[in-house]
């Protein structure tokens, strides 16, 4: 089976609040763990990656947080936006190699 | 530049029909991946090129024969396809090999096999 998934398919968040998305993983071995947001009609974007040995990284409006302890990635979006909306999908990736596998993606709508 | 373009954007072919997907890329990048998605569904690996060479296949059936003429361009040759083969095709690449956590996408051709 899979071995990233997310918790809820879809994610419904008042536009200027904060989202939050969640993944669980089941593979302890994988190096790096990977959020990229997939638009209607375009393909993925990468957002953030972080390492295994890490808990927390911040980027631009976006957090990546890691819990090894429950196998649990999640991503934070401060204040969100109308561009926000879109398709979250969190990833794994062993050992830095070319090879990324998708979790099964998580919708984001945003409300006025 | 930082795109990855595909052509073409929709493709209808029958099951019997030959025909090419193609991806271009001008950012150096030496590592491209092919990629299929199906509706709501991640998109699923299925071919890795390294410098030109094939480095990864998922197991993907012989009728897709994936190429790379150059360091910009990944071909993806279609035959005898069927109908549980309609999915979007997604292109990708990345600085290098063993680098790709970030990869660039392309948009995608969206594939009908009737």
């Amino acid at each position: 089976g899979e071995s990233v998934g997310l918790h809820l398919p879809t994610l419904s968040v008042q536009e200027g609040d904060n989202s939050i998305i969640n993944c669980a993983y089941s593979n302890s071995a994988s190096d790096y763990f990977i959020w990229y947001k997939q638009e209607s009609g375009k393909g993925p974007q990468f957002i953030i990656d972080i390492r295994s040995n890490m808990d927390k990284r911040q980027g631009q409006r976006v957090t990546v947080l890691l819990n090894k302890t429950v196998k649990h990635l999640s991503l934070q979006i401060a204040a969100t936006q109308p561009g926000d909306s879109a398709v979250y999908f969190c990833a794994e990736c062993r050992n830095r190699d070319d090879k990324i596998i998708f979790g099964k993606g998580t919708r984001l709508h945003i409300l006025p | 530049d930082t795109e990855v373009t595909q052509t073409p954007k929709h493709l209808v072919m029958g099951m019997t029909n030959k025909k090419s997907l193609k991806c271009e890329q001008h950012m150096g990048h030496r590592a491209m991946y092919w990629y299929k998605q199906k509706a709501k569904k991640p998109p699923e690996l299925m071919f890795v090129y390294s410098y030109e060479k094939l480095s990864i296949n998922e197991s993907v059936p012989s009728r897709f024969s994936p190429e790379c003429p150059n360091s910009s361009l990944l071909n993806l040759h279609l035959h005898a396809l069927q109908p549980e083969d309609s999915a979007l095709y997604l292109c990708a690449s990345s600085q290098a090999p063993g680098q790709g956590i970030e990869q660039y996408f392309g948009p995608g051709t969206r594939l009908t096999v009737t």
